[in-house]
């Protein structure tokens, strides 16, 4: 069954404190790896699509990285204005339709 | 106005209610979804439309009606509902609903409570 895992659920860093998202998959053909992120009382915007293992997309304090069963989003020396929800989706293979993650919850504090 | 609307942004609705909401993109876009967002699930998609015609309906009670006269508008007609049906109401959009196109925009969504 096509599923995607997010961890950590919520992430509480300093500003300036480096780290990491996680996003793993199991899906059948990998379509493209999507990342989203979700300002509280509002809808996912678009960040990054991510096609094959290797791949890396960049977008100013945020980097997002491509394996076979795993992407990551690393966020460097971010600010409090970093703090969202951070979501990532594939599409399933059978149905063709995006399967979200339930979302990392980030927290930057000055 | 640009990208994707949505309105009204808060409901509350009682179970024997009918209400409708309004979803409307200004990106030219063929493709609309509806989604469902609860606290701690993933979004979960519950009906999908290309070109007008409605293309999925994951499984959605009978009490949620979609209609979408155009690829720029989208509605939910929503009548006697439940409790557990209130939640973040999200509509999409993208450039269509074919496997090329996942790159999903989004409203801002409209905050349901049924009591």
């Amino acid at each position: 069954e096509d599923q995607v895992t997010q961890s950590p659920e919520a992430l509480r860093l300093q500003e300036g404190e480096s780290s990491s998202l996680n996003c793993s998959y199991t899906v059948s053909g990998l379509r493209g790896l999507f990342w989203y992120r979700q300002d509280p009382g509002k809808g996912p915007e678009f960040l990054f699509t991510l096609y094959s293992a290797g791949e890396e997309k960049e977008k100013e304090r945020l980097k997002a990285t491509l394996t076979k069963k795993e992407s990551f989003l690393h966020i460097t020396a971010p600010k409090p204005e970093d703090s969202a929800t951070y979501l990532c989706a594939v599409p399933s293979y059978n149905t063709d339709k995006l399967i979200f993650g339930t979302g990392t919850r980030l927290q930057v504090f000055p | 106005e640009t990208g994707v609307t949505q309105t009204p942004r808060h409901l509350v609705m009682g179970m024997t209610n009918k209400k409708s909401l309004k979803c409307e993109q200004h990106l030219g876009h063929n493709a609309m979804y509806w989604y469902k967002q609860s606290a701690k699930k993933p979004l979960e998609l519950m009906f999908v439309y290309n070109f007008k015609e409605q293309t999925e309906n994951n499984s959605v009670p009978s009490r949620f009606s979609p209609e979408c006269p155009n690829s720029s508008h989208l509605f939910l007609h929503l009548h006697t509902l439940q409790p557990e049906d209130s939640a973040l109401y999200l509509c999409a959009s993208s450039q269509d609903s074919g496997g090329s196109s996942y790159e999903q925009y989004f409203g801002p969504g409209t905050r349901l409570t049924v009591t």
